[in-house]
């Protein structure tokens, strides 16, 4: 199963942009790399999923450099509705494929100030 | 028009009692999912339905049964509660199984309280 390491927690500012980066050196050639957003009392929500390069939605970015070995989340001007724990995960989708559905770790909390 | 439900949202119980959690999906997904999440906030799988079928069953304790009457619904039936078992559950569905696809939706959860 593909490991993956991230900051525990990380503080931003109001308008600011914010990277998150996530290092999964054992990732495979199927696996796709996923981050999820937690805020408190609530489950997670899918942010956004990429398997090279660049993918960007409405909410944020995902760079994925040529190896894979790492992808970074970039949420653009966050706010303080922005504070939450977000989770990286890396596998291949399929139940009972190699990332075992979807295991999460502890996450990033990152905080985001007036 | 909720995607995912769980009721209760609160559950607080005693030692040795039985309880279920149930869940409904209102996506039309073929995959469901229970997560447990505990006091340090690991968040891990349990069960895997497809299609009303087990597919995975993690390591769990066999006081934890689910159960799927049809594939909109899952519910998780739970024997003998222990104070371990205190944490958040999770349900969560998936369009199908086998897309290269990870976006799953959970629902609100249900916070477990065994005194």
């Amino acid at each position: 199963l593909a490991k993956t390491t991230q900051p525990i927690s990380m503080d931003s500012y109001e308008g600011q942009e914010v990277n998150i980066t996530c290092s999964h050196n054992n990732i495979a050639t199927n696996d796709y790399i996923t981050w999820y957003q937690q805020f408190p009392s609530q489950g997670p929500r899918f942010i956004i999923q990429g398997y090279k390069t660049k993918v960007t939605n409405e909410v944020a970015s995902l760079f994925i450099p040529a190896d894979r070995k790492s992808s970074t989340l970039s949420l653009p001007r966050v706010s303080l509705s922005d504070t939450a724990v977000y989770y990286c995960l890396v596998g291949d989708g399929r139940d009972g494929g190699s990332q075992g559905n979807l295991i999460f770790g502890k996450g990033t909390k990152l905080s985001v100030k007036p | 028009d909720t995607a995912v439900s769980q009721t209760p949202k609160y559950l607080v119980t005693q030692m040795g009692n039985d309880k279920s959690i149930k869940c409904e999906q209102n996506l039309g997904h073929d995959t469901m999912y229970w997560y447990k999440q505990d006091s340090k906030k690991f968040l891990k799988i349990m069960f895997s339905y497809n299609n009303k079928e087990l597919i995975i069953n993690e390591t769990v304790p066999n006081r934890f049964s689910p159960k799927s009457p049809d594939k909109a619904h899952l519910n998780l039936h739970i024997n003998s509660l222990e104070l371990g078992d205190s944490a958040v559950y999770f349900c969560a569905s998936r369009p199908g199984q086998g897309a290269f696809d990870n976006e799953q939706f959970f629902g609100p959860g249900t916070r477990l309280t065994v005194l």
